[in-house]
């Protein structure tokens, strides 16, 4: 039973477009949500983090975007880049305290320049 | 530099073998975590540890086991039990209700 979902696998965007990418959960008891952008064989970077109370945050070039009612969270990056192709993880914390954090499957965006 | 230490880089097993893979953190994070990658897959959650001689199974922990005796220190050994062990496994350490940060990974292969 997967608790964190991204449904497309992989996502192409021209550079200087937005890059949308998208994360469901279904356990209501989630409280944090996280995105990460990895490389191949190497480890994830943490990019961008948002509360449940919260419905938006924004750091720089990423804005993650929380839904609750919807159980859905989107990672928007503006501009797009050459260097932002990689695969991005959602991933979701909080689940009875006990702080592990489920991840999704991954989307590969490639921004084409 | 503060950060989180995976090695080796990338480890063979014959099968039948038990290996252990070793993670370190300098970052004095009380959690810390071991994940694998499999191609076309999300991180799985294998063990987790919140506090020192203490942890949890994840979701895979079948064929793995771990100790936390110090708080630097997480290493994951890949028991004989383990039916599919090649993978790309990723160590990470947090404080608790924060992100959490990654290592490099060390790539197991069994040959």
């Amino acid at each position: 039973d997967q608790q964190v979902k991204q449904n497309s696998p992989s996502l192409s965007v021209q550079e200087g477009r937005i890059s949308i990418l998208n994360c469901d959960y279904t356990n209501s008891m989630f409280d944090y949500f996280l995105w990460y952008k990895k490389y191949p064989a190497e480890g994830p970077t943490f990019l961008i983090s948002i509360s449940s109370i919260k419905d938006k945050n924004e750091d720089g070039r990423f804005t993650v975007f929380l839904n609750k009612s919807a159980k859905h969270l989107s990672l928007h990056i503006v501009p797009s880049q050459p260097g932002d192709s990689a695969v991005y993880f959602c991933a979701a914390s909080g689940q009875s305290g006990t702080y592990k954090y489920i991840f999704g499957t991954g989307t590969r965006l490639k921004v084409l320049a | 530099d503060g950060g989180i230490t995976q090695s080796p880089k990338y480890l063979f097993r014959k099968e039948g073998q038990n290996v252990t893979l070793s993670c370190e953190q300098n970052l004095n994070h009380d959690a810390m975590y071991w994940y694998r990658q499999d191609p076309g897959q999300g991180l799985r959650l294998i063990y987790y540890s919140q506090i020192v001689n203490d942890f949890q199974k994840g979701d895979i922990a079948e064929g793995y086991s771990v100790s936390r005796e110090k708080k630097e220190s997480f290493p994951l050994t890949v028991t004989s039990a383990q039916k599919n062990p090649t993978a790309f496994y990723l160590c990470a350490s947090s404080i608790r209700g924060l992100e959490a940060f990654f290592g490099q990974g060390t790539r197991l292969t069994v040959v």
